[in-house]
Formats: structure tokens, C-alpha cells, sequence
């Protein structure tokens, strides 16, 4: 069925060290993924995201590669700030047009 | 601000009785979504309406229901209300089809219930 792993479910990084959070798909035909960042009691908000057809995206420190071979997909956070603790949600796209499937979300903590 | 509005904000009610949250999607987009989000967990995906029409349905009770009307506005009502409804419920809305799954949510309605 349609599935969106997400490692790991919280994240513990000194600030200015990079922190890495992974998901994984079940559909190959999976073409979109979005990561959302929520701070506490606030939306989602977008924060970067990817298709199919490219394999990585930057902004400014904030990075997204796929592979879609392995069906995996990554966020990478480089100088990270206090300002980035948060829950990080990965979703994708799954065929026969139906909405996101989002991941469980990571809960990241940057340590002054 | 993403543009989608929700109302109310909070809301503070009583095992049994029945609410309505409200919804309005960007401008031009004509997909909402609602979502529940119980303290400390993810994003459950309730249910989808595509101008008008449900369109996909997630994990609803059926104590839940929502429509959207010809003004693109969304509600959802909740009745028979529980304790374990308590919940930050958002809603969502996007324009529909490849290339335009782009979510962009709302401020979110915390209800409480007592």
C-alpha cells in the first residue's frame, strides 16, 4: 500500500553541525516530495521540495536529494541554527492522483 | 501566512456535543484537505474535496463528516464528541493535478474537549 517511512523519529544535533533525515516510498511512480517543517502549535509550513526527475535541490542550507532506484529520499540541514528545532515531515505523491502521504515526522533538536 | 484561513482558533466543548470548523483555501485553489493532529503525533489525513466533490477519504470516523461548498469554503462538523477528539485539526488546499500537489495549510483550530 501507499507508505512513507521516516528516520528518525527525533534527532539530537550541536548547532552548526548538519542533521540528516531520511524517507523512504513504497510506489515507483511516486514524482513529488515536499518536506514541511512545524514548529510548536504552528502549520507546516514548505520548506523545500523535489520531483521525480531531479535527483538533488539546494536552498541556501537547506538540501533534498532523491534516488529514486533505492525509492529514498533525504533532508539535509548544513550550520544548523536553534531556529531549525522543529518536527520535519517528508511526503510523496503515489499514482492514481491521490493526495500526499506524509511520513511520521522527525523531531529535531539543535543544542546551542 | 499560506493564504488559507481557518476559524475558529480554539475551541473548548463537551463530551457529546457536536462543532463545525471552518475552512477557506487559497485563492484559485480548488482542493481542500482536513487533517487531525493529537498532541505529540502526525499528520492523519481525514479527508479530500475537489471543487465541490469528495474526492479521497483517509482514516474519517464516522462521527466526522465535511463538505465544501460552491464558494470553495470547507467545513467539517464533528459530533458525539470524545475526549480523544481533543486535537489541532487543519485544513489544507491546493490546486489539483501533476505538477500542482503543493499543500499549503492553515493556522490549524485546537479543539478541546472536556
Amino acid at each position: 500500500g501507499e507508505n512513507v517511512e521516516q528516520h528518525p523519529s527525533t534527532l539530537s544535533v550541536q548547532e552548526g553541525d548538519s542533521a540528516v533525515i531520511k524517507c523512504t516510498y513504497s510506489d515507483s511512480a511516486s514524482n513529488y516530495f515536499p518536506w514541511y517543517k512545524q514548529e510548536l502549535g504552528k502549520r507546516p509550513q514548505l520548506i523545500i521540495d523535489i520531483r521525480s526527475n531531479v535527483g538533488e535541490k539546494k536552498d541556501q542550507r537547506i538540501a533534498v536529494t532523491l534516488n529514486k532506484t533505492a525509492k529514498h529520499f533525504s533532508l539535509h540541514i548544513t550550520e544548523t541554527q536553534p531556529e531549525d528545532s522543529a518536527v520535519y515531515f517528508c511526503a510523496a505523491t503515489f499514482s492514481g492522483n491521490t493526495p500526499l502521504v506524509f511520513g511520521k515526522g522527525t523531531r529535531l533538536s539543535v543544542i546551542a | 501566512d499560506s493564504g488559507v484561513t481557518q476559524t475558529p482558533k480554539h475551541l473548548i466543548t463537551a463530551t457529546g456535543q457536536r462543532v463545525t470548523l471552518r475552512c477557506s483555501p487559497r485563492s484559485g485553489d480548488l482542493s481542500v484537505y482536513w487533517y487531525q493532529q493529537s498532541l505529540d503525533q502526525g499528520l492523519q489525513f481525514l479527508i479530500q474535496y475537489y471543487n465541490g466533490e469528495e474526492r479521497a477519504k483517509g482514516n474519517i470516523l464516522e462521527r466526522f463528516s465535511a463538505q465544501q461548498f460552491p464558494d470553495l469554503h470547507s467545513e467539517l462538523n464533528l459530533s458525539s464528541l470524545e475526549l480523544g477528539d481533543s486535537a489541532l485539526y487543519f485544513c489544507a488546499s491546493s490546486l489539483w493535478g501533476k505538477g500542482k500537489e503543493t499543500q499549503y495549510f492553515g493556522p490549524g483550530t485546537r479543539l478541546l474537549v472536556l
